[in-house]
């Protein structure tokens, strides 16, 4: 299985600061015929399911806000939020599908600083 | 609008097993692969179970490999997950996801709990 891992596992930001998330897959999700990364970005708040914010590693799903950015390529990826909103706070999840045996990366806690 | 809805969850003793349904509407269910995800309380996300479109190829994860099992009945746009073998390593909230690629919907989730 592709293991995901990110980091760090929690961050403090303060309102309208810029925060980072990164995610490292441990095989390449850049599949090479198309041209795409297979890496997505889910928003998780207490008590909802996931939510899709990202997907082929920078397409922005609809009705996201642009202040989520995400970027990178093969094994290396960055979630960037622009200027921290106080609804920002939540769980973010990187995951692959590159292959049909999904893996997610375990998680970063956002809170407000 | 697309709606995933999970049912059949509940308390269950070790060793038990327990049926897991989820009902799709809002879209061609017979179009799409449909994952199964869990999160224990307070834990990240676990994918368990992936069945094709068409059914003919079905993935585990490897905690719940030969005790847990997905089906679909395409004539309800039912998605299943039968669970057999329960530990208290299975309680968690079991997600019915579609497979956009990604993971573009999901449902609200149903709590399993395995106690004795």
């Amino acid at each position: 299985d592709i293991v995901m891992t990110q980091f760090p596992d929690s961050l403090a930001v303060s309102l309208g600061e810029r925060a980072t998330i990164n995610c490292k897959s441990s095989q390449s999700v850049l599949y090479n015929s198309n041209n795409k990364n297979y890496l997505a970005w889910y928003q998780q708040k207490p008590g909802q399911p996931p939510k899709l914010l990202i997907y082929w590693a920078s397409t922005r799903e609809s009705g996201v806000p642009d202040r989520f950015n995400g970027s990178g390529s093969g094994t290396d990826f960055t979630l960037t939020i622009s200027s921290l909103q106080a609804e920002d706070v939540a769980v973010y999840y990187c995951q692959q599908y590159y292959n049909a045996r999904r893996t997610f990366g375990q998680g970063t806690k956002l809170e407000i600083k | 609008q697309v709606l995933l809805v999970e049912s059949g969850g509940g308390v269950v003793q070790p060793g038990g097993s327990l049926r897991l349904s989820c009902t799709a509407s809002g879209f061609i269910f017979t179009s799409y692969g449909m994952h199964w995800v869990r999160q224990a309380p307070g834990k990240g996300l676990e994918w368990v179970a992936f069945i094709q479109y068409d059914g003919t190829n079905k993935y585990y994860g490897d905690s719940v490999k030969g005790r847990f099992t997905i089906s679909r009945d395409d004539s309800k746009n039912t998605l299943f997950l039968q669970m057999n073998s329960l530990t208290t390593e299975d309680t968690a909230f079991y997600y019915c996801v579609r497979d956009g690629g990604n993971f573009d919907y999901w449902g609200q989730g149903i709590l399993v709990t395995v106690s004795s």
